[in-house]
């Protein structure tokens, strides 16, 4: 079945640093794909919507220059946190849509968990 | 307004009992509805997923519904086991140039011995 790869899967840094997440689907093309934020214990909060070769759409309240989105192929998207400070350490997931309309499979990355100390 | 709401928020039960999670969605146009599994720590991992022509679709031991008439699904569980533990989320996608995906809350779920 379809697979998507995010890695790592843990990550910690320094405050100040910036910090690059993978997203891949492995086995399908995905024009579109999705980057969540989870906190402990709360559901999944859509970032953004990346579509291949154009800008990412990000939902109301996430800063676009604090969370650069890049979804260069049909195959991987990244999501870069700039100058990451504590508060933005979070469970981050990428999900890809694979099918047609009406009828697509969303498949989901494993996570990252992120620390900034 | 597009919501997913869920109930209950949580809900524990004892192995080998039932259970069952609702989903009240108030997403327009409509396109589909997938329920997903999420362990704590890992991504979600889907369900199933229902068009508005499809009333019910099942997966082991997991059975979920859909009346499109009045926006309600509900996700069964079958005897329920200790790894049934998890949060299960509704997701419905209205149905515009490109799906947008709702997501509700989650009910998690705990299965004790």
């Amino acid at each position: 079945g379809a697979v998507v790869s995010q890695h790592p899967s843990r990550v910690i840094c320094k405050s100040g640093t910036s910090v690059k997440i993978e997203c891949r689907s492995l086995d399908f093309q995905a024009t579109t794909m999705f980057w969540y934020r989870q906190f402990p214990k709360q559901s999944l909060m859509l970032m953004a919507t990346s579509n291949e070769g154009s800008k990412a759409t990000y939902e109301q309240g996430v800063e676009k220059d604090k969370f650069l989105i890049n979804h260069a192929s049909l195959t991987l998207s990244t999501l870069t946190v700039t100058s990451a400070h504590p508060e933005d350490s979070s469970f981050y997931i990428c999900s890809a849509l694979e099918g047609w309309q009406g009828r697509e499979k969303l498949f989901f990355g494993s996570g990252t968990q992120l620390s900034v100390l | 307004k597009n919501q997913v709401e869920q109930s209950p928020q949580s809900l524990i039960i004892l192995e080998g009992k039932n259970c069952t999670l609702q989903c009240n969605y108030t997403v327009s146009p409509f396109s589909n509805l997938r329920w997903y599994k999420q362990d704590t720590g890992r991504g979600p991992v889907s369900l199933t997923i229902m068009t508005f022509s499809e009333n019910t679709k099942s997966n082991g031991r997991y059975t979920a519904t859909l009346d499109a008439d009045t926006k309600q699904s509900s996700l069964h569980i079958t005897a329920s086991q200790l790894s049934d533990s998890a949060s299960y989320i509704c997701v419905v996608s209205a149905s515009y140039n490109t799906d947008k995906l709702i997501f509700g809350t989650g009910t998690r779920l705990q299965v004790f011995p």
